[in-house]
């Protein structure tokens, strides 16, 4: 059983819109929701973070919401950029567990 | 910040022949992690450690083995590759005290 699910797969927006990615976990152990950004040829990078004792945490243009009791969070691109066009993971893990268990990623195309 | 090095970038292996990707990293990091990355499935764990000396089942472990003879270095071991194994590999480190999984570039393999 999949930990992670998002949706949807791929999302093509505008210059300046508003780029929203979705996720939702199964576990409610997990309280550590990062979110990861991947460039083609690269390995993923840290984006932005959040603990499950907030529901919003945002960081300039992204900004995470997060639903404890339905189990799902959001990430919200504003003012998106053609440099935004990337892969985006949604991840969880239950604090310093050793493991993180990582989605199958949201493919974002920003269009200038 | 820190640094996680994988060789080779890239490598084409041939069908039931031995393959070893290496990866090393400087940051004194406790826990390293061998991901496997197809199109459409995200990153799935194949294997992982958190002490030199002993390695981890993750979620997709057969066919291949793990070696962490020390704290900087973990490699990944395919005895007999196979088509199936065809896909981009990343290593990944993390600190005991701290949540952030940090990335090698990754490498891709071809087996033909």
């Amino acid at each position: 059983q999949q930990q992670v699910r998002q949706s949807p797969q791929s999302l093509t927006v505008w210059e300046g819109e508003t780029a929203i990615l979705n996720c939702s976990y199964e576990d409610s152990t997990f309280n550590y929701f990062p979110w990861y950004q991947q460039f083609p040829g690269e390995g993923p990078a840290l984006l932005i973070s959040i603990s499950s004792v907030s529901d919003k945490k945002e960081d300039g243009r992204f900004t995470i919401f997060f639903n404890k009791r339905e189990k799902k969070l959001s990430l919200h691109i504003t003012d998106s950029q053609p440099g935004d066009s990337a892969t985006y993971f949604c991840a969880a893990s239950a604090g310093n567990n050793n493991r993180i268990f990582f989605g199958d990623g949201t493919q974002l195309v920003v269009k200038p | 910040e820190a640094a996680v090095t994988q060789s080779p970038r890239s490598k084409v292996a041939v069908t039931g022949g031995k393959v070893t990707l290496s990866c090393h990293q400087t940051n004194n990091h406790d826990y390293m992690y061998w991901y496997r990355q197809d199109t459409g499935h995200g990153l799935r764990l194949i294997h992982y450690s958190y002490v030199a000396d002993s390695t981890e089942k993750g979620d997709i472990p057969d066919g291949y083995k793990a070696s962490r003879p020390s704290q900087e270095n973990f490699s990944l071991i395919l005895e007999l590759a196979s088509l199936s194994q065809t896909a981009v590999y990343f290593c990944a480190s993390r600190d005991t005290a701290n949540t952030e999984v940090f990335f090698g570039k990754g490498t891709r393999l071809t087996v033909v």
